[in-house]
């Protein structure tokens, strides 16, 4: 049973174009994240929402739009893609204020040709 | 801001050796968290161990363990024993602290790929 669960794993699109990744957990967490992995494997934070709050914005473009519709869900859309998006974005949940680790889903891979 | 640093971008061990990753990390903060997370080929990441920083104990997790040196801000990783299976990418975190609540979040070090010597 997947805790922190990503659709989809892989994305290939072309530039210009909207795409959604869709993240759900199962742990009850009130808090969930959204990392990107670029091409040197280095991970940053995006966005956090606690009970569907944005909390966190890391100077993303405007062309990155979270949305969650309930503390279990978080979708990232992005619009008009570039060749720069291209990256690992991993979604992630944690408890806020509570001593836990975050949990991560598996990844999903957008590939911008 | 905080900052986390893994120094060394590549290492290698002999299996059934010992290794040590090193991470070092700057926090005016007192009360915060670290954490060492494993990414293999597969790209999940998998959390290997977890320190908090108001405890003087190093955190052990079967074959791995830290040495976690507050005053000198180092939080290295020890891998007994080191076991095909340990290859991978391996990431040092840092966690504000809890009372920052919802506005807690991760920062990670650059990363360190570990191969294992058959």
């Amino acid at each position: 049973d997947t805790a922190v669960s990503q659709t989809p794993k892989y994305l290939v699109t072309q530039m210009g174009n909207d795409k959604s990744i869709k993240c759900e957990q199962n742990l009850g967490h009130d808090t969930m994240y959204w990392y990107k992995q670029d091409s040197k494997k280095f991970l940053k934070i995006m966005f956090s929402y606690n009970n569907k709050e944005l909390i966190i914005n890391e100077t993303v473009p405007n062309r990155f739009s979270p949305k969650s519709p309930d503390k279990a869900h978080l979708n990232l859309h992005i619009n008009s893609l570039e060749l720069g998006d291209s990256a690992v974005y991993f979604c992630a949940s944690s408890q806020a204020g509570a001593e836990t680790e975050a949990f991560f889903g598996q990844g999903t891979r957008l590939t911008v040709v | 801001a905080q900052t986390v640093t893994q120094s060394q971008p590549e290492m290698s061990v002999q299996e059934a050796e010992t290794v040590t990753l090193s991470c070092t990390y700057d926090t005016s903060e007192s009360d915060y968290y670290l954490f060492w997370y494993k990414q293999p080929p597969s790209r999940q990441m998998i959390l290997v161990i977890r320190q908090e920083a108001y405890k003087q104990q190093n955190a052990t997790e079967n074959r791995f363990s830290v040495n976690f040196q507050k005053a000198a801000k180092s939080f290295s990783l020890k891998i007994s024993d080191s076991q095909l299976g340990d290859a991978a990418m391996y990431f040092c975190a840092y966690r504000t602290p809890p009372y920052t609540g919802a506005n807690s979040k991760l920062t990670f070090g650059k990363g360190i790929t570990l191969s294992v010597r058959p």
